[in-house]
């Protein structure tokens, strides 16, 4: 299975808004809602940000939001801050009942 | 408080065995699946199979099949990866995950370095 399509890299200044985007086929992104988000910093673990496409784990900031139209999924960071510079990696379950992850997308603020 | 403990970096030759753990703590470990993801130097996230526990039910990806053995004990709450042959492209940081809320993972462990050089 290939990975799912992420932009290399997004840039974006503080208070602004940007979307990062994660395109799939009809049987990963495009045939479930099970889609999810983590946020990597350098030398750390990946930190769930989104589940299910659009919903948000306790404890993470209401500035991060998820939607999903047919096979591409987004993350959207409202409000730019300078600690949201990482790496971001979608997810999705696949026809295969496997997971796969995006390429990740590099976040920087500028 | 939920943890997932993974063991110390390792340094191995090619073509020798390695298996690395994952212990947990702090909710049950037998009824969430416990996944393993890779990550290759300066590279991104790769889904590498799962484990259920409390019947030792685990799904590879492709990927991964035949490549890696995925296991879990469940009397002392920890769940492993191994090699029998490893190769100098299996040098890569290894992370555990707990699968909860979404079928997404919510906890992380702290990632094992393997180095896999002659």
């Amino acid at each position: 299975q290939s990975a799912l399509t992420q932009p290399a890299s997004v840039s974006g200044s503080p208070g602004q808004s940007l979307t990062i985007s994660c395109t799939g086929i009809s049987s990963d992104v495009g045939g479930y809602n099970y889609v999810s988000w983590y946020q990597q910093h350098p030398g750390e673990a990946p930190k769930l940000m989104i589940y299910d496409g659009t919903n948000r784990p306790s404890g993470v900031s209401y500035r991060f939001s998820g939607s999903k139209s047919g096979s591409t999924a987004s993350l959207t960071i409202s409000g730019l801050q300078a600690e949201d510079e990482a790496d971001y990696f979608c997810s999705s379950h696949t026809r295969s009942n496997t997971w796969v992850f995006g390429g990740g997308t590099r976040l920087t603020v500028l | 408080e939920v943890q997932l403990v993974q063991s110390g970096a390792e340094v191995k030759k090619p073509g020798e065995s390695l298996k690395i753990s994952c212990h947990v703590s702090g909710y049950n470990f037998a009824i969430y699946w416990i996944g393993w993801v890779r990550q290759m130097p300066g590279k991104g996230l790769e889904w590498m199979g799962i484990i259920y526990p409390a019947d030792s039910d685990t799904t590879y990806s492709p990927s991964f099949q035949g490549q890696v053995t995925i296991s879990a004990d469940k009397s002392i709450s920890t769940a492993y990866l191994q090699w029998s042959s490893l190769k100098a492209s299996d040098t890569a940081i290894y992370f555990c995950a707990r699968q909860n809320i979404g079928n997404a993972f919510d906890i992380w462990g702290q990632g094992t370095m393997v180095t896999v050089s002659s």
